[in-house]
């Protein structure tokens, strides 16, 4: 069972306001990676990390932005929410980057 | 990554098995194919890699051809909790790590 955490489950906010979605692994993975997807739609890879101090930005462009202070901590910020923003947000960590532990996901609702 | 073409959608009867194709006809020869699941909106779920040989696991077996241009993912004997899309990727990697970079995939529905 893979230990990766993602707070909050579920966030309903208004347009303008900052947010910041929160992934923590346990399991001491160097590979940490953000993807994006609306119901129904593909995954997009927004953010990845490849260590601490390292963010690349994915094959999705985003207007949020991510830090990699602490091996274990990979959290996302949108400074500005809208309603564009609206979406699921899946982090997922890796030791090799080739097989991915996802968590369960941040369900975001900008009105 | 090398581009992969996998049905749109495949319906499987629950107790039979599930066949599902993948063409990477672009891959190169130190690429692997992996398969994840997706079920509902939940992350994504790994199930099987392979290079050359055909592999097997308590989930799954992926048959890989000769020249390596295509594989078929197989559940042999799919459950409605299999109902899912399966996605086929070939990651390039270099030497700090890679992406994987998922595709629409393949919608599978396992029915009664």
């Amino acid at each position: 069972e893979a230990d990766i955490y993602q707070t909050p489950r579920y966030l309903v906010i208004g347009t303008g306001k900052k947010i910041t979605l929160e992934c923590s692994q346990t399991m001491g993975h160097d590979k940490m990676y953000w993807y994006q997807q609306d119901p129904g739609m593909e995954l997009h890879l927004i953010h990845y990390s490849y260590g601490v101090n390292s963010t690349e930005k994915g094959d999705l462009s985003s207007e949020s932005t991510v830090s990699r202070i602490r091996t274990e901590h990979f959290p996302l910020t949108l400074e500005s929410a809208r309603p564009s923003h609206t979406s699921q947000y899946l982090c997922a960590s890796s030791t090799s980057g080739r097989e991915l532990f996802f968590g369960e996901g941040s369900r975001l609702t900008v009105l | 990554d090398a581009k992969t073409t996998q049905p749109p959608s495949m319906d499987c009867a629950e107790g039979r098995a599930a066949n599902l194709p993948c063409n990477h006809s672009t891959i190169s020869g130190n690429e692997y194919v992996y398969w994840y699941r997706q079920i509902h909106s939940q992350g994504p779920q790994y199930i099987i890699h392979g290079l050359k040989n055909n592999e097997t696991n308590e989930m799954a077996s992926l048959i890989i051809t000769e020249d390596r241009k295509s594989s078929t993912l197989i559940l042999p004997h799919a459950t409605l909790r299999d109902t899912a899309v399966y996605y086929c990727i070939a990651p390039w990697w270099d030497n700090q790590g890679g992406k994987l970079i998922f595709g629409q995939g393949t919608e599978l529905s396992v029915k009664p």
